[in-house]
């Protein structure tokens, strides 16, 4: 197992199309995380679970983001309605311990 | 409330040069963790040390060095003898432990040029 992996890379949509994002974690880590990271900014926390538990949500996850972790291996990130300010990287990471290993990101354009 | 700091938005060195990015953490719990990552043109986060509060010494690996101090509230990153690989933004992150959180807050990032 070579690390965190996230399909796509980049996606390009239009307004008001839903995308849905993968992540793979590291196979022994029980912990996932999400996060976005805007031009210029460091990465912010949108959702974590633990298996297949959701446990801790941002108020940046608005109800039009929903994550899911159904068998407490792989996650999907679904965006509906997209909007413009919804463009940004979205990372996943996972851990078995204190520390967070990040995957490469998946680049959304909103256009 | 939880705050990084990263007060160096750019820096630009010459190879060889020896450069110190900056970082200030705010957090009211006394148990906490300090991470330091590595962000090239390519995107992906790459972690390089974790520091827990109750361990104030300093690390060094290879031509990187941290300087944790907990009376300034400061996790400085020192790179010897930069080189043109080192070129990345780099991010500071805390997470503090006192109320279970498990999420990481990151500084804004310092963006570091290292020049031939």
């Amino acid at each position: 197992d070579t690390g965190v992996s996230q399909d796509p890379r980049h996606k390009i949509t239009k307004r008001g199309q839903n995308v849905t994002f993968r992540c793979d974690p590291i196979s022994e880590h029980n912990r996932l995380y999400w996060y976005r990271q805007t031009l210029g900014q460091g990465p912010e926390f949108l959702t974590y679970f633990q298996n297949e538990a959701q446990l801790e949500k941002s108020r940046l996850l608005s109800d039009r983001f929903s994550a899911e972790r159904p068998k407490g291996s792989f996650s999907t990130l679904e965006i509906q309605r997209t909007e413009q300010g919804d463009s940004a990287m979205y990372l996943c990471a996972s851990g078995g311990g204190e520390t967070q290993y990040f995957g490469p990101g998946t680049r959304l354009l909103v256009l | 409330a939880q705050k990084v700091t990263q007060a160096q938005t750019e820096i630009s060195v010459v190879e060889k040069e020896d450069v110190t990015l900056d970082c200030v953490y705010e957090t009211r719990d006394t148990t906490y963790y300090l991470f330091w990552y590595k962000q090239p043109p390519s995107g992906e986060l790459v972690f390089l040390i974790r520091r827990n509060s109750f361990d104030e010494q300093n690390e060094i690996s290879g031509r990187y060095s941290w300087n944790f101090q907990k009376s300034t509230s400061s996790f400085n990153f020192t790179i010897t003898a930069s080189q043109v690989v080192d070129s990345a933004v780099y991010f500071c992150a805390l997470i503090p432990r006192g109320g279970g959180s498990e999420k990481l807050v990151f500084g804004k990032g310092t963006k570091l040029t290292v020049n031939p």
